[in-house]
Parts: C-alpha cells; structure tokens; sequence
C-alpha cells in the first residue's frame, strides 16, 4: 500500500536554530499538507500546497514557517528560528483530488531544547 | 469554541462489547474523517464520509449532515482496537480540522 514517509522520526533542536522536516508524499498525489500535534492537545492545520504553492494556511504558519517542494518528490517544511513552543509532533498528509487517499506519514517529533 | 466535539473523551470497555463515539461539529463541511491514532503517535484514516454509511469490517461510520453529527461504532470490540480516535471535518476546503478525539481501551 503506498505511503507517507516522514524523515526524520525523531529530531532535537537548540532554540533559535533552523529545522527542515523531510517528506515524501505518495507519488501520484496533487495536494500536501503539515499538521502539528503538540503533546496532549488535538491535531492543527498548519498548511496545505497545490500545485506548486501555497493554498491554504492557518494563523500558526506565520514567516517562522516555509513550505517548499524542491524536486518532483520531496515536500518539505522548514522552521527558521526554533522556539520551545514549536515542540510538537509534525504530520505531513498528501491526497488526491477531491480528498481522494488522504494519508498521513507517521510524524516527526521536534523537540527545541 | 470548538468546532469540532466529540464524546465521550475516555472509553473503557470490556472485549466484545459494541462501541459508539460520537461526534458533533458546527461548520458547514463538504466530509468527515474518522481517524486512528495509535501510543506511538501514527495516524490512519478509517473513513471518509460525506454522506449515509460505510462499514469496513468490524467499523461502521455514520453521518447526518442536517444534524451535523457522525458516529462510529465498533461491533466485538477487541484489545486491538484500543487507540484514540479522532472526528475530523473538511470546512469546504482540504483542510481538516480535528476533535480531540476519543481515548478507548478494551480490556481482554
């Protein structure tokens, strides 16, 4: 069955340092999404992009956060400047068109110490 | 306030009782997600309805969209089946937006 691949899984970041959390949606998926789950609380929207750009963001996805997808796999968030509160569990998800698939990776956990 | 309410938000319940969690949410969507979240953090989506029933083995999901709430039920409920799971609605766009899903153990 195809999947989501996060890398890495797990990731341990000084405050102030710059993050790049790697995934690998499912190769014939049109849209891309990040969620974060920060611990206990429920799941957030972060960002979604389509067909090369951003489509949809939430207040939380502010200049801190870029998306980018640099070649025909990859879909990358990145953070510029870490925060303790950026500590979180990271979701990337693709899906076809009409929400057709939608799948999630299995996460990255950023821990900013 | 929460646009997306699930209940209850603990369930224990003993192998092979019938489980209901239910979900309710105030926006217009154009479908809603039923979810699985596994200790290790993973999730998995189990249905997405945007209107009727589905059932996939021991899981039905159903939805209302008048009275804008959808439920899930799991029929001889076993220890595997223990998870959180979560209630999550598309606004009319491709985004979801999640409830704080339902913790359930099912003891042997």
């Amino acid at each position: 069955e195809p999947e989501v691949t996060q890398t890495p899984s797990h990731q341990v970041t000084q405050m102030g340092q710059e993050v790049i959390l790697h995934c690998v949606p499912i190769s014939n998926h049109l849209y891309f999404y990040w969620y974060r789950q920060i611990l206990g609380q429920k799941v957030e929207f972060l960002v979604s992009f389509y067909n090369n750009e951003i489509s949809e963001k939430s207040e939380i996805f502010d200049d801190q956060f870029s998306v980018e997808r640099p070649d025909g796999s990859n879909f990358t968030l990145k953070i510029r400047s870490t925060k303790l509160e950026d500590s979180a569990m990271y979701f990337c998800a693709s899906s076809g068109a009409g929400y057709y698939g939608y799948t999630f990776g299995s996460g990255t956990r950023l821990t900013v110490v | 306030k929460n646009e997306v309410e699930q209940s209850p938000q603990n369930l224990t319940a003993q192998e092979g009782e019938f489980i209901t969690i239910n979900c309710s949410y105030s926006v217009g969507i154009s479908a809603l997600h039923w979810l699985q979240q596994h200790p290790g953090g993973g999730i998995v989506s189990l249905f997405m309805l945007s209107s009727g029933k589905k059932k996939h083995g021991r899981l039905i999901a159903t939805i209302n969209i008048q009275e804008k709430h959808s439920s899930l039920h799991i029929t001889a409920s076993h220890p595997r089946d223990s998870a959180v799971y979560i209630c999550a609605v598309h606004p009319g766009n491709y985004q979801l937006i999640w409830g704080a899903g339902t913790k359930l153990i099912i003891k042997p």
